[in-house]
């Protein structure tokens, strides 16, 4: 079975600090995909990025950046620079390759960014 | 921007009656979830259908809890009778695929439920 596991439940930063969210997967599949969702306290959740398992490559994009290490089965989260507008839960996420897109979710990280 | 509408967005009910949610997902996205989030935890997937046929209900708590999409495009969740545990975001997502676990879901705001 799919299993996601975010340790931290709430993180306060100051504005303009960095933040790192850690998530640890379990899966028994070879191939499988990793997300990160934001969910703004309207609730919508919103995608920022996907990263599938044959690409361990550490990219950036923006503020944010993302350590995929496959040995570790970790997938940690970074916001550079904080800002208010950051504040909100933000969700690991794990899926199957094939079949029907269904997401196995972590916990979830409350990250307050204070002015 | 499309967007996924849900209905409605809060929903306060009495134990043992009954409450219905609606999902109209982005045009021409093929796959509708809903997924429930009780306070504190990751969303939890409840149903899936792909078109008008139900891919996985296999988490959905079937005597009380019901799901359609008659006609491929919107969806509508049913819960008779509500129990206290209920209480919990109701979110609907939906993609474009027709599966691949590849994909971006897009969700809607969800829906709020209360049971007193």
């Amino acid at each position: 079975a799919q299993k996601v596991t975010q340790a931290q439940t709430e993180i306060s930063v100051v504005e303009k600090e960095d933040v790192t969210l850690d998530c640890v997967y379990e899966t028994r599949d070879t191939t499988y995909y990793l997300f990160w969702y934001k969910q703004p306290p309207s609730g919508e959740l919103v995608f920022l990025i996907r990263r599938n398992s044959f690409d361990e490559q550490n990219e950036i994009s923006g503020r944010y950046s993302w350590n995929f290490q496959k040995s570790t089965s970790s997938f940690n989260f970074t916001i550079t620079a904080s800002q208010v507008v950051d504040s909100a839960v933000y969700f690991c996420a794990l899926s199957e390759p094939w079949g029907n897109n269904r997401l196995a979710f972590g916990k979830g990280n409350q990250v307050v960014v204070i002015p | 921007e499309a967007e996924v509408a849900q209905s409605p967005r809060y929903k306060i009910t009495e134990k043992s009656q009954a409450v219905a949610f609606w999902c109209d997902p982005i045009s021409g996205h093929a796959t509708l979830y809903w997924y429930r989030q009780i306070l504190g935890q990751g969303p939890e997937l409840l149903v899936q259908f792909q078109d008008e046929s139900v891919v996985d209900d296999s988490q959905l708590p079937k005597d009380r809890f019901s799901a359609e999409r008659l006609k491929g495009v919107d969806s509508t969740l049913k819960i008779q009778p509500a129990e206290l545990g209920d209480s919990a975001m109701y979110l609907c997502a939906s993609s474009p695929g027709t599966g691949g676990g590849t994909g971006e879901l897009f969700f809607g705001e969800g829906s709020r439920l209360t049971v007193l």
